[in-house]
């Protein structure tokens, strides 16, 4: 069972570079979600989307975009990467009230 | 007031001792609730859901208290492997954003 797979697991990107974390699971969830994760901080929620086709803004959505590009898929991108956004990005997916199940995270730094 | 709280610890405790944490939520109409664990550097995985009548799961124990707004976690017999950071999480009903707490680090010591 594949669950939530997340791509890549770890990058280094450069300032001003622009990227797209993948994520995709096989639950048939609805819902999806990208939190980001610096140390001491918790998880902070960027954006969700309640279901296909509908995304909303979460804590943390600035320098962001993201597209739900089918029930499976959930994308996060970043147009012109900062050294602010070095962090680990973690994928969930969940269904109605039940819990939500993460992927393994991507770790990305930028210099 | 932060949507969910916990007390970040660390918390550190002798192998074989009972330890319980507690994460307070502000959404009165709050619907579900989870604890999960999360190891360094790790996804975060479920522990186990919060039910109004109390659950058990082996060694752990969890509460929650509707009236005070609050749920607890209880850890009898700590292990070495339990050592981790708790994350409480709690669900306002239907398909809005899950909030986590920043979890609390448990720290078992031999």
């Amino acid at each position: 069972n594949a669950g939530v797979t997340q791509t890549p697991k770890f990058q280094v990107l450069k300032t001003g570079q622009s990227m797209t974390l993948q994520c995709a699971q096989d639950m048939n969830h609805n819902s999806m979600y990208w939190y980001r994760q610096d140390p001491g901080m918790g998880l902070r929620l960027i954006y969700y989307s309640a279901s296909e086709g509908t995304t909303d803004k979460g804590e943390v959505p600035n320098g962001y975009n993201v597209s739900r590009l089918n029930k499976r898929e959930f994308s996060l991108r970043l147009e012109s990467a900062a050294p602010s956004q070095t962090s680990v990005y973690f994928c969930a997916s969940r269904m109605g009230q039940q819990t939500a199940f993460f992927g393994q995270g991507t770790r990305l730094t930028v210099v | 007031r932060k949507e969910v709280e916990q007390d970040p610890g660390p918390f550190n405790v002798p192998e074989g001792a009972t330890v319980a944490f507690n994460c307070t939520y502000s959404n009165s109409a709050s619907q579900s609730f989870f604890w999960y664990r999360q190891d360094c550097r790790k996804e975060p995985k479920l522990l186990m859901s919060v039910y109004s009548s109390g659950n058990e799961d082996g060694r752990f124990t969890a509460q929650l208290n509707r009236a005070s707004q609050y749920i607890s976690l209880l850890i009898r017999d700590s292990k070495l492997s339990d050592s981790a950071t708790y994350l409480c999480v709690v669900n306002p009903g239907g398909y809005q954003k899950v909030t986590f707490g920043t979890g609390t680090k448990l720290q078992v010591i031999p």
